[in-house]
């Protein structure tokens, strides 16, 4: 059964940090591999999809890295602002699932001015 | 605007009622889901479909039952057998494989 993890849980920079949130997951065999935004009370944002075929995905100051070999992806954030507080999910689709997702438990984070 | 719309945003039932979650979709997506987020627990599938007048159990169905009579609609019913309905319920829709859609989320509350 697919588990993923995010780390770390929480997660609090000032303004103009770089930062990076990991997520492993424990069965190479997924299909593709999504990183949403959530904000408190609201629905899933998605905000980059990676293909099991490549390694990285990038929107604006968001990069994403996937290493199906070793189960890990990273989000990259860059210069940090205080709207992008919210909590981000990761979340895997496996290769017989039809899209069915396994999510992590989010990473919060909060940047501050 | 093509979206995903649910509603309503909050539900509040007495224990012993059943209650229908709405889901509405226009993207043209033929799969649809529904997830269960609870604090501290991530999000969790409660049912999927694929096509129109098919549907699949996910990983936490027991307490709960769905239909897809149009391709737009898939509405979740919490029964009365369902243990610990209170949570915030999230319906998606995607194309297969593809980056999923989520809606605005139906915070329901039991007592």
């Amino acid at each position: 059964k697919q588990e993923v993890t995010q780390i770390p849980a929480a997660l609090s920079v000032p303004e103009g940090e770089n930062l990076v949130l990991n997520c492993s997951f424990t069965d190479s065999a997924i299909y593709n591999l999504q990183w949403f935004r959530q904000d408190p009370g609201k629905g899933l944002t998605s905000l980059l999809l990676i293909q099991s075929s490549q390694r990285e995905q990038t929107s604006g100051r968001l990069n994403a890295s996937l290493d199906k070999s070793s189960g890990r992806s990273t989000l990259y954030i860059a210069a940090s602002q205080p709207g992008d507080s919210a909590t981000y999910l990761c979340a895997v689709a496996g290769g017989t699932s039809y899209g069915k997702l396994t999510f992590g438990q989010g990473t919060i984070l909060t940047v501050h001015p | 605007d093509g979206g995903i719309t649910q509603s309503p945003k909050y539900l509040f039932r007495k224990e012993g009622q059943n209650v229908t979650l709405s889901c509405e979709q226009n993207l043209n997506h033929d799969a649809m889901y529904w997830y269960r987020q609870d604090p501290g627990q991530g999000l969790r599938l409660i049912y999927y479909s694929q096509i129109v007048n098919d549907f699949q159990k996910g990983d936490i169905a027991e307490g709960y039952s769905v239909s897809r009579e149009k391709k737009e609609s898939f509405p979740l019913t919490v029964t009365s057998a369902q243990k610990n309905p209170t949570a915030f319920y999230l319906c998606a829709s995607s194309d297969p494989y593809h980056e999923q859609y989520f809606g605005p989320g139906t915070r329901l509350t039991v007592t």
